[in-house]
Protein backbone atom coordinates (compact mmCIF):
# COMPACT_ATOMS: atom_id res chain seq x y z
CA UNK A 1 0.00 0.00 0.00
CA UNK A 2 1.71 3.43 -0.55
CA UNK A 3 1.92 6.33 1.70
CA UNK A 4 2.07 9.65 2.39
CA UNK A 5 3.41 10.21 5.91
CA UNK A 6 3.11 13.89 7.00
CA UNK A 7 3.79 14.52 11.25
CA UNK A 8 0.45 14.91 12.41
CA UNK A 9 1.79 18.32 14.57
CA UNK A 10 0.57 20.79 15.79
CA UNK A 11 3.25 22.77 14.36
CA UNK A 12 3.47 26.30 16.49
CA UNK A 13 5.40 28.76 14.87
CA UNK A 14 5.42 32.85 15.57
CA UNK A 15 3.59 35.29 13.38
CA UNK A 16 6.19 36.56 10.93
CA UNK A 17 8.13 33.49 10.54
CA UNK A 18 8.99 31.04 8.54
CA UNK A 19 6.60 27.74 8.85
CA UNK A 20 8.24 24.31 7.18
CA UNK A 21 5.72 21.38 6.70
CA UNK A 22 7.22 18.12 5.70
CA UNK A 23 5.76 14.97 3.56
CA UNK A 24 7.45 11.75 2.34
CA UNK A 25 6.31 9.59 -0.06
CA UNK A 26 6.49 5.85 -0.91
CA UNK A 27 5.72 5.52 -4.50
CA UNK A 28 8.81 5.67 -6.53
CA UNK A 29 6.52 6.31 -9.95
CA UNK A 30 4.64 9.82 -8.43
CA UNK A 31 5.00 12.80 -10.72
CA UNK A 32 2.82 15.37 -9.03
CA UNK A 33 2.30 16.32 -5.90
CA UNK A 34 0.09 18.63 -4.24
CA UNK A 35 -0.41 20.64 -1.52
CA UNK A 36 -3.77 21.65 0.14
CA UNK A 37 -5.03 23.92 2.99
CA UNK A 38 -7.78 22.88 5.11
CA UNK A 39 -9.49 25.44 7.80
CA UNK A 40 -11.17 23.82 10.71
CA UNK A 41 -14.73 22.64 9.32
CA UNK A 42 -14.06 23.35 5.45
CA UNK A 43 -12.89 21.95 3.16
CA UNK A 44 -9.19 21.24 1.42
CA UNK A 45 -8.34 24.40 -1.12
CA UNK A 46 -5.05 23.41 -3.42
CA UNK A 47 -2.55 25.76 -2.60
CA UNK A 48 0.46 24.27 -4.36
CA UNK A 49 1.39 21.86 -7.02
CA UNK A 50 4.55 21.03 -7.93
CA UNK A 51 6.05 18.21 -10.50
CA UNK A 52 9.97 18.65 -10.78
CA UNK A 53 12.57 18.66 -8.94
CA UNK A 54 13.34 22.28 -7.32
CA UNK A 55 11.29 24.83 -5.84
CA UNK A 56 8.34 26.63 -6.98
CA UNK A 57 7.23 29.90 -5.93
CA UNK A 58 4.00 31.27 -5.70
CA UNK A 59 3.56 34.49 -3.18
CA UNK A 60 4.81 33.64 0.34
CA UNK A 61 4.39 29.77 -0.26
CA UNK A 62 6.97 27.98 -1.88
CA UNK A 63 6.78 23.83 -2.14
CA UNK A 64 10.51 22.16 -2.74
CA UNK A 65 10.61 18.59 -4.81
CA UNK A 66 13.06 16.01 -3.87
CA UNK A 67 12.08 12.65 -5.90
CA UNK A 68 15.34 11.02 -4.62
CA UNK A 69 14.90 11.74 -1.25
CA UNK A 70 11.01 11.37 -1.61
CA UNK A 71 10.27 14.04 0.16
CA UNK A 72 8.17 17.21 -0.86
CA UNK A 73 8.20 20.30 2.13
CA UNK A 74 5.98 23.74 1.89
CA UNK A 75 7.47 26.56 3.27
CA UNK A 76 5.18 29.50 3.89
CA UNK A 77 7.39 32.95 4.82
CA UNK A 78 6.14 35.83 7.08
CA UNK A 79 3.57 33.45 8.34
CA UNK A 80 0.19 35.26 9.56
CA UNK A 81 -2.41 34.32 11.90
CA UNK A 82 -4.94 33.55 8.97
CA UNK A 83 -2.11 30.42 7.69
CA UNK A 84 -3.19 28.42 11.02
CA UNK A 85 -4.92 25.32 9.42
CA UNK A 86 -4.25 21.58 8.26
CA UNK A 87 -2.16 21.57 5.36
CA UNK A 88 -2.66 18.60 3.62
CA UNK A 89 0.30 16.45 1.09
CA UNK A 90 -0.87 14.57 -1.47
CA UNK A 91 0.84 12.28 -4.37
CA UNK A 92 -0.74 10.64 -7.34
CA UNK A 93 -0.02 6.87 -7.89
CA UNK A 94 0.78 6.10 -10.78
CA UNK A 95 -0.62 2.63 -11.33
CA UNK A 96 -4.81 3.83 -11.18
CA UNK A 97 -4.76 7.42 -11.25
CA UNK A 98 -5.87 8.34 -8.11
CA UNK A 99 -4.24 10.59 -5.72
CA UNK A 100 -2.56 9.10 -2.00
CA UNK A 101 -3.47 11.68 0.77
CA UNK A 102 -1.43 12.54 4.37
CA UNK A 103 -3.22 12.84 7.50
CA UNK A 104 -2.32 16.29 7.49
CA UNK A 105 0.20 18.78 9.56
CA UNK A 106 -2.15 21.47 11.92
CA UNK A 107 -0.30 24.38 11.71
CA UNK A 108 -0.66 27.16 14.41
CA UNK A 109 0.29 30.33 14.26
CA UNK A 110 0.51 32.62 17.49
CA UNK A 111 0.30 36.30 17.41
CA UNK B 1 -13.72 30.83 -10.31
CA UNK B 2 -14.92 26.80 -9.63
CA UNK B 3 -17.93 26.29 -7.71
CA UNK B 4 -18.56 22.87 -6.58
CA UNK B 5 -21.64 22.44 -4.48
CA UNK B 6 -23.29 19.97 -2.35
CA UNK B 7 -26.51 19.35 -1.34
CA UNK B 8 -26.13 19.47 2.11
CA UNK B 9 -24.04 20.72 4.97
CA UNK B 10 -25.37 18.67 7.68
CA UNK B 11 -27.22 15.31 7.38
CA UNK B 12 -28.77 13.39 10.61
CA UNK B 13 -30.03 9.68 9.24
CA UNK B 14 -31.17 6.26 11.25
CA UNK B 15 -29.81 3.48 10.43
CA UNK B 16 -30.72 1.36 7.86
CA UNK B 17 -32.04 4.47 5.68
CA UNK B 18 -30.88 4.96 2.60
CA UNK B 19 -29.05 8.61 1.98
CA UNK B 20 -28.44 10.42 -0.80
CA UNK B 21 -25.88 12.76 -1.29
CA UNK B 22 -25.59 15.54 -4.30
CA UNK B 23 -22.67 17.45 -6.18
CA UNK B 24 -22.68 19.94 -8.46
CA UNK B 25 -19.92 21.47 -10.13
CA UNK B 26 -20.58 24.53 -12.71
CA UNK B 27 -16.89 24.72 -14.64
CA UNK B 28 -17.67 21.90 -17.43
CA UNK B 29 -15.51 19.21 -15.60
CA UNK B 30 -15.03 15.98 -16.64
CA UNK B 31 -14.22 13.93 -13.43
CA UNK B 32 -15.57 14.23 -10.02
CA UNK B 33 -14.50 12.25 -6.94
CA UNK B 34 -16.79 11.45 -3.76
CA UNK B 35 -14.04 10.97 -0.56
CA UNK B 36 -14.95 10.45 3.18
CA UNK B 37 -12.85 12.28 5.61
CA UNK B 38 -12.41 10.60 9.11
CA UNK B 39 -9.94 12.33 12.24
CA UNK B 40 -6.44 10.77 12.13
CA UNK B 41 -7.26 9.67 8.48
CA UNK B 42 -6.56 10.97 5.86
CA UNK B 43 -9.06 11.51 2.44
CA UNK B 44 -10.11 7.90 1.15
CA UNK B 45 -11.80 7.98 -2.04
CA UNK B 46 -14.99 5.88 -2.42
CA UNK B 47 -16.09 6.69 -6.08
CA UNK B 48 -14.83 8.57 -8.93
CA UNK B 49 -16.36 9.95 -12.44
CA UNK B 50 -14.92 10.50 -15.56
CA UNK B 51 -17.65 10.35 -17.86
CA UNK B 52 -21.01 10.37 -17.68
CA UNK B 53 -22.45 7.41 -16.71
CA UNK B 54 -18.65 6.24 -16.09
CA UNK B 55 -17.54 5.35 -12.72
CA UNK B 56 -14.42 4.05 -11.12
CA UNK B 57 -14.21 2.38 -7.42
CA UNK B 58 -12.41 3.78 -5.14
CA UNK B 59 -10.68 2.34 -1.92
CA UNK B 60 -13.37 2.13 -0.15
CA UNK B 61 -16.66 1.44 -1.92
CA UNK B 62 -18.04 -0.98 -0.30
CA UNK B 63 -21.83 0.19 1.09
CA UNK B 64 -21.82 3.10 -1.37
CA UNK B 65 -23.00 3.20 -5.10
CA UNK B 66 -22.82 6.35 -6.98
CA UNK B 67 -25.05 7.57 -10.16
CA UNK B 68 -24.01 10.01 -13.04
CA UNK B 69 -26.15 11.04 -15.46
CA UNK B 70 -25.47 14.77 -16.22
CA UNK B 71 -21.67 15.82 -16.74
CA UNK B 72 -22.33 18.09 -13.48
CA UNK B 73 -23.90 16.30 -11.01
CA UNK B 74 -22.51 13.16 -9.39
CA UNK B 75 -24.65 11.48 -6.36
CA UNK B 76 -23.38 9.49 -3.88
CA UNK B 77 -26.00 6.70 -2.16
CA UNK B 78 -25.93 4.98 0.57
CA UNK B 79 -27.55 2.01 0.11
CA UNK B 80 -28.05 0.74 3.90
CA UNK B 81 -26.81 3.56 6.21
CA UNK B 82 -24.54 2.12 9.30
CA UNK B 83 -23.20 4.29 12.35
CA UNK B 84 -19.68 3.38 10.36
CA UNK B 85 -20.73 5.60 8.08
CA UNK B 86 -20.77 8.81 10.24
CA UNK B 87 -18.21 10.93 8.45
CA UNK B 88 -17.43 14.38 6.81
CA UNK B 89 -17.96 13.53 2.72
CA UNK B 90 -16.35 15.35 0.14
CA UNK B 91 -17.27 15.89 -3.40
CA UNK B 92 -14.62 17.57 -5.91
CA UNK B 93 -13.91 17.89 -9.35
CA UNK B 94 -11.02 18.45 -11.87
CA UNK B 95 -10.43 18.68 -15.97
CA UNK B 96 -9.11 15.67 -18.21
CA UNK B 97 -5.52 15.74 -18.37
CA UNK B 98 -2.40 14.76 -16.98
CA UNK B 99 -1.27 16.53 -14.06
CA UNK B 100 -4.59 18.45 -14.33
CA UNK B 101 -6.60 15.65 -13.20
CA UNK B 102 -5.71 15.81 -10.23
CA UNK B 103 -6.01 19.47 -9.15
CA UNK B 104 -8.93 18.70 -7.83
CA UNK B 105 -11.65 21.47 -6.77
CA UNK B 106 -13.98 20.57 -3.12
CA UNK B 107 -17.23 21.49 -2.04
CA UNK B 108 -17.89 22.31 1.21
CA UNK B 109 -18.53 18.67 2.32
CA UNK B 110 -21.71 17.43 3.93
CA UNK B 111 -21.35 15.72 7.67
CA UNK B 112 -23.55 12.94 7.80
CA UNK B 113 -23.82 11.20 11.22
CA UNK B 114 -26.48 8.37 11.49
CA UNK B 115 -27.71 6.60 14.44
Amino acid sequence: QKEVEQNSGPLSVPEGAIASLNCTYSDRGSQSFFWYRQYSGKSPELIMSIYSNGDKEDGRFTAQLNKASQYVSLLIRDSQPSDSATYLCAVNQQSNYQLIWGAGTKLIIKP
Amino acid sequence: DVKVTQSSRYLVKRTGEKVFLECVQDMDHENMFWYRQDPGLGLRLIYFSYDVKMKEKGDIPEGYSVSREKKERFSLILESASTNQTSMYLCASSRTGTPIFYEQYFGPGTRLTVT
